[in-house]
């Protein structure tokens, strides 16, 4: 199975930081990558997908890259709202999907 | 408006058994691919199962392979996960979520979750 590594697995940033969450895949996986948003007691939501395409209604501050084995999550400046943990999942292996371990962004 | 709403988690004893449902509506639910994914208490996503959209093509993780059976039915746009022999590592919050963006394993939509404990 492909393993996803995200890093770090938390951390604490202020209100319009610059953020950045790093996947790595434990082989290629080409674009297929997605990244997720959860907050405690809901579901994930889409951010974004292939590795760079932001989902309908996603606000623009997000923004990904990457292809092959590493990708990164960029948000641009970070609000009240985007304080919730965050996780990669490659489709590579499709239906066989895994997750990254997630990344808790917390409010410093 | 797309919908998802997962029903029939509860408590269970370790070797039981359990059935959970997903109803849809918002969409032409015989269209989508559709997936269960886990979530343990205080953990990451696990993905559990895969339909297609016509039932004929399934898939379980090895996790679980053996004792959960995914199920649709197309007319009633459900999808469900029988759930046997149940352990307490089963234990998390099940989504089902469609597989909504060119079929490829990419869950643009989620239920809000039925959480399964299993527990004597």
């Amino acid at each position: 199975a492909i393993r996803m590594t995200q890093s770090p697995s938390s951390l604490s940033a202020s209100t319009g930081d610059r953020v950045t969450i790093t996947c790595r895949a434990s082989q290629g996986i080409s674009s297929y990558l997605a990244w997720y948003q959860q907050k405690p007691g809901k579901a994930p939501k889409l951010l974004i997908y292939a590795a760079s395409t932001l989902q309908s209604g996603v606000p623009s501050r997000f923004s990904g890259s990457g292809s092959g084995t590493d990708f990164t999550l960029t948000i641009s400046c970070l609000q009240s709202e985007d304080f919730a943990t965050y996780y990669c999942q490659q489709y590579y292996s499709y239906p066989r999907l895994t997750f990254g371990g997630g990344t808790k962004v917390e409010i410093k | 408006e797309v919908q998802l709403v997962e029903s029939g988690g509860g408590l269970v004893q370790p070797g039981g058994s359990l059935r959970l449902s997903c109803a849809a509506s918002g969409f032409t639910f015989s269209s989508y691919e559709m997936n269960w994914v886990r979530q343990a208490p205080g953990k990451g996503l696990e993905w559990v199962s895969y339909i297609s959209s016509s039932g004929s093509t399934i898939y379980y993780a090895d996790s679980v392979k053996g004792r959960f059976t995914i199920s649709r039915d197309n007319a009633k746009n459900s999808l469900y996960l029988q759930m046997n022999s149940l352990r307490a590592e089963d234990t998390a919050v099940y989504y089902c979520a469609r597989d909504g963006i060119a079929a490829a394993g990419i869950f643009d939509y989620w239920g809000q979750g039925t959480l399964v404990t299993v527990s004597s």
